[in-house]
């Protein structure tokens, strides 16, 4: 069974510190997706980076860098030197398969909270 | 600016009503798939589109179904709504290396 999980539900830090959010998943298929979304209060998903099982580059834009490890199965994101304009919720997706029609489903985690404090 | 734009931003609605959803996708995006996200969840998948056809569907009953036109729009329809059917609903678009979310309608069954 596919399954998404970030296990930090709240996480607060004081602006220009460095955080990571964790992200675990679980899957039987070789060829996958992974993404992962910032959520502010206003209700968009904004989409910040879409990843393929085949590309375990780490990757690095901005402020935001993301670690993809397969043999641990995680897909983890670090904000480094925070603002509060990073105060969001942020998750984690899944999706299985590649190819055209067979990317629109996308399993989720229960999300993380992310408060950047002055 | 995510190119893909959801009709409408709030709703109420009374329970036993039908509803329906819009959302434009971007152009040349022919996935389109639909989410459920109630208060402080996750998006949960409701179902996808591609090419006018539905070709996957998460655990939502029968009630919940849509459409998808050539014009790179979609609707999403909900028969005999329920109180539980609060949530927001969150349409997405898929291209070739991104998957862009529309702002969501709110819906409120009262």
């Amino acid at each position: 069974a596919q399954k998404v999980t970030q296990a930090q539900t709240e996480i607060s830090v004081v602006e220009k510190e460095d955080v990571t959010l964790d992200c675990v998943y679980e899957t039987r298929d070789t060829t996958y997706y992974l993404f992962w979304y910032k959520q502010p209060p206003s209700g968009e998903l904004v989409f910040l980076i879409r990843r393929n099982s085949f590309d375990e580059q780490n990757e690095i834009s901005g402020r935001y860098s993301w670690n993809f490890q397969k043999s641990t199965s995680s897909f983890n994101f670090t904000i480094t030197a925070s603002q509060v304009v990073d105060s969001a919720v942020y998750f984690c997706a899944l999706s299985e398969g590649l190819g055209s029609g067979n990317t629109g489903k996308l399993i989720f985690g229960q999300g993380t909270t992310l408060q950047v404090k002055p | 600016e995510t190119g893909v734009t959801q009709s409408p931003t709030h709703l109420i609605k009374t329970r036993g009503q039908q509803v329906t959803l819009r959302c434009s996708s971007q152009s040349g995006h022919n996935t389109v798939s639909w989410y459920q996200q109630a208060l402080g969840q996750g998006p949960q998948f409701i179902f996808q589109y591609y090419r006018e056809e539905e070709n996957g569907r998460g655990n939502f009953p029968p009630r919940f179904s849509g459409l998808q036109f050539p014009n790179y729009s979609s609707e999403l329809n909900v028969n005999a709504l329920e109180l539980d059917d609060s949530a927001l609903y969150l349409c997405a678009s898929f291209g070739r290396t991104e998957a862009f979310f529309g702002q969501g309608t709110r819906l409120t069954v009262v």
